[in-house]
């Protein structure tokens, strides 16, 4: 069964501090491994997605990830947080290609203090 | 480009009424959908997976006679919370698969209080 670990489920960090968010994954096939952010009572935007290739993945506001297939890792960073950056943190994967379903993490909220 | 519409944002509701939430895609065809549940900080659950033209999907655990799902056309997907009971009271989230294997774009959202 594929499934996604997110360690921490609240991470606080200083304002132009380094942002590290941790996600491990479980599949049995190839992922596709996506970061999502959320905003309290919105819906879910996209920070980034590896599907194949380059396995260092830059995103949006800063954000990038890298896929590590030995440590089954997709963690996301930003090397200065920002007080914008304080949301609500989902690392999914789609087992096997696009056309799959999400499989959410359970979160990371994201704290940043000034 | 890809964006998804949901509607109604919010809505309060009676215990046993019924409670219809839309999903549109308004700049590009969609054949397949999904409806999430999120409860108060917690993940997104999957519960449906809505198919333009064919019967949805079902997560296992998922009433299927409670969350009617109809994906009738190319654009829209409608989840129907049938006699709704405060244990429905939920976040709902859509996503729309893009074409051409794009990623999915999600809705906005719909807050369901049931009284």
């Amino acid at each position: 069964a594929q499934s996604v670990t997110q360690l921490g489920s609240h991470v606080s960090v200083s304002e132009g501090a380094l942002v590290l968010l941790r996600c491990n994954y479980s599949s049995s096939v190839p992922p596709y491994l996506f970061w999502y952010v959320q905003y309290p009572n919105q819906g879910l935007q996209l920070l980034l997605k590896y599907t194949t290739g380059a396995t260092l993945v830059k995103g949006i506001n800063g954000f990038e990830a890298e896929f590590k297939k030995s440590e089954t890792s997709f963690h996301l960073t930003k090397p200065s947080a920002h007080m914008s950056d304080a949301a609500e943190y989902f690392c999914a994967v789609t087992p096997g290609g696009a056309t799959n379903k999400l499989i959410f993490g359970t979160g990371t909220l994201l704290a940043v203090q000034p | 480009g890809a964006v998804v519409s949901q509607h109604p944002s919010w809505v309060i509701c009676k215990s046993g009424t019924s409670v219809k939430i839309e999903c549109r895609s308004l700049d590009f065809q969609a054949t397949t959908m999904f409806w999430y549940r999120q409860f108060p900080k917690q993940s997104l659950m999957l519960m449906a997976t809505s198919n333009e033209g064919s019967k949805a999907t079902y997560e296992q655990g998922v009433e299927k006679d409670k969350f009617l799902i109809n994906h009738a056309s190319l654009t829209l997907s409608t989840l129907t919370v049938t006699s709704a009971h405060p244990e429905d009271s939920s976040f709902y989230i859509c996503s729309a698969l893009r074409p051409d294997s794009r990623g999915y774009t999600f809705g906005s959202g719909t807050r369901l209080t049931v009284v």
